[in-house]
């Protein structure tokens, strides 16, 4: 099956530092990834849709210049929290969606998740 | 607005129980609806539903989806504690390839 590697899995700052988290597909070229949200006992939260080559297009109330996102290649995307605060301590997941023009598939498949935690 | 609905919330069950998790949808054109299963960490490709009607099967687990009443149903059979998990219900949303994420249902086996 499609991999999805994340990294780091779990990372403590100081507060007002600023911290990247990488998101590869190991075995397929992806377009387009997304960053998600999850607080404790609740479900994903779309932050943003990364796209190769260009802009990434950010969901109501997410600061694009908090969560700056580079989709820089077809295997990786980064999300930098910027000048992190405690209340960015969340689960961060990514995930790379596969899916080949004519087949009608479109996949995501996730990274394992990075835990930060901003002191 | 499209949503997508999970009931039950949360469910304890014995090993070797049967259970059914629910998923309905309200989303304009919809494309396809996807089940994942989340331990830990990341979660799991289970399912990709399209075609109404069309029971989809790995193992013990199974899924069908009702494009006329805008719903799926997840059946685990036999249930393990390695079923322990929470279970994600999304739906396409139509020309973005985003994904609109029910609640989840918290399934709790014990042994």
């Amino acid at each position: 099956g499609a991999v999805v590697s994340q990294h780091p899995s779990w990372v403590i700052c100081k507060s007002g530092t600023s911290v990247k988290i990488e998101c590869r597909s190991l075995d397929f070229q992806a377009t387009t990834m997304f960053w998600y949200r999850q607080f404790p006992k609740q479900s994903l939260m779309l932050m943003a849709t990364s796209n190769e080559g260009s802009k990434a297009t950010y969901e109501q109330g997410v600061e694009k210049d908090k969560f700056l996102i580079n989709h820089a290649s077809l295997t990786l995307s980064t999300l930098t929290v910027t000048s992190a605060h405690p209340e960015d301590s969340s689960f961060y997941i990514c995930s790379a969606r596969y899916g080949r023009a004519g087949e009608g598939k479109n996949i995501q498949y996730f990274g394992a998740g990075t835990r930060l935690s901003v002191l | 607005e499209d949503k997508v609905v999970q009931s039950p919330l949360s469910l304890v069950v014995h090993e070797g129980d049967t259970v059914t998790l629910n998923c309905s949808y309200e989303v304009t054109n919809f494309r396809s609806l996807l089940w994942y299963k989340q331990e830990k960490k990341a979660p799991t490709f289970l399912f990709m539903l399209t075609s109404s009607g069309i029971e989809k099967k790995s193992g013990r687990l199974s899924s069908i989806l009702d494009k006329k009443e805008l719903f799926s149903i997840l059946n685990i059979t036999a249930t393990q504690t390695g079923d322990s998990a929470v279970y994600l219900c999304a739906v396409e949303h139509p020309g973005t390839y985003k994904y609109i994420f029910g609640t989840g249902t918290r399934l709790k086996v014990l042994a």
